[in-house]
């Protein structure tokens, strides 16, 4: 899977929006990409994922660059219990694909009260 | 709807005991893996399987061995635990859907091995 880049770091305040950037500028046109995050001492948890269009769900909003090279993940009105380590993962979308998701350090982010 | 559990959640062992990581999952998923992780690190895959019977080498496999007898189980083996095996272990499954894949994990089990 193509690599992404990802801020080590963001602080953000409580109940004000949150976008958490990736770079993916050797993303291929058939890599979906995801968004994944980690809450302290817990397993990861899926956020949202898309492939070329903007995507929203209850927990999120994805918004992908016109030529998918990087893509801004959006925390409408972060809360306490956001802060988590945010992964950015691209996946291949081919039959032969096992599914497995390649983890980098992530984006830790930071919310105050 | 329990999705995937993990046990044991926490073990300490010492360098060159046995033990075995059992996962299980409720939502009839094809694909199951696992991984480990290391402090200040991302997960790292260690074996995964498409499907009952099967099973394949991930990132870093070695020193482990994986069986998945049923569909709903994988099984992560440590033959002679190290010191370096000292981790977070989470589980996770999925259906098989290629790019669009979504992984459900558990809630891990920290082994220290001594």
């Amino acid at each position: 899977d193509a690599k992404t880049t990802q801020p080590n770091s963001m602080e953000s305040n409580e109940e004000e929006p949150v976008h958490l950037p990736c770079n993916h500028s050797t993303i291929s046109g058939t890599d979906y990409i995801h968004w994944y995050r980690q809450l302290p001492s817990q397993g990861p948890e899926y956020v949202i994922h898309g492939l070329t269009s903007n995507v929203n769900n209850r927990m999120a909003s994805l918004a992908i660059a016109e030529d998918r090279k990087s893509s801004t993940l959006i925390l409408h009105r972060a809360t306490l219990r956001d802060a988590a380590v945010y992964y950015c993962i691209l996946r291949m979308n081919y039959g032969g694909s096992q599914g497995n998701l390649i983890f980098g350090k992530g984006t830790k982010l930071s919310v105050k009260p | 709807n329990a999705g995937v559990t993990q046990t044991p959640k926490f073990r300490v062992l010492k360098t060159g005991q046995s033990m075995t990581l059992l996962c299980a999952q409720d939502m009839n998923h094809e694909y199951m893996y696992w991984y480990r992780q290391d402090p200040g690190m991302g997960l790292r895959l260690i074996h995964y399987s498409v499907g009952e019977g099967t099973t394949a080498k991930g990132e870093v496999p070695d020193g482990y061995n994986v069986s998945r007898l049923k569909k709903q189980n994988f099984l992560l083996g440590l033959e002679s635990a190290a010191p370096s095996q000292t981790s977070v272990y989470f589980c996770a499954s999925s259906y098989r859907r290629a790019g669009a894949n979504v992984l459900t994990f558990g809630a891990g089990s920290r082994l220290t091995v001594l």
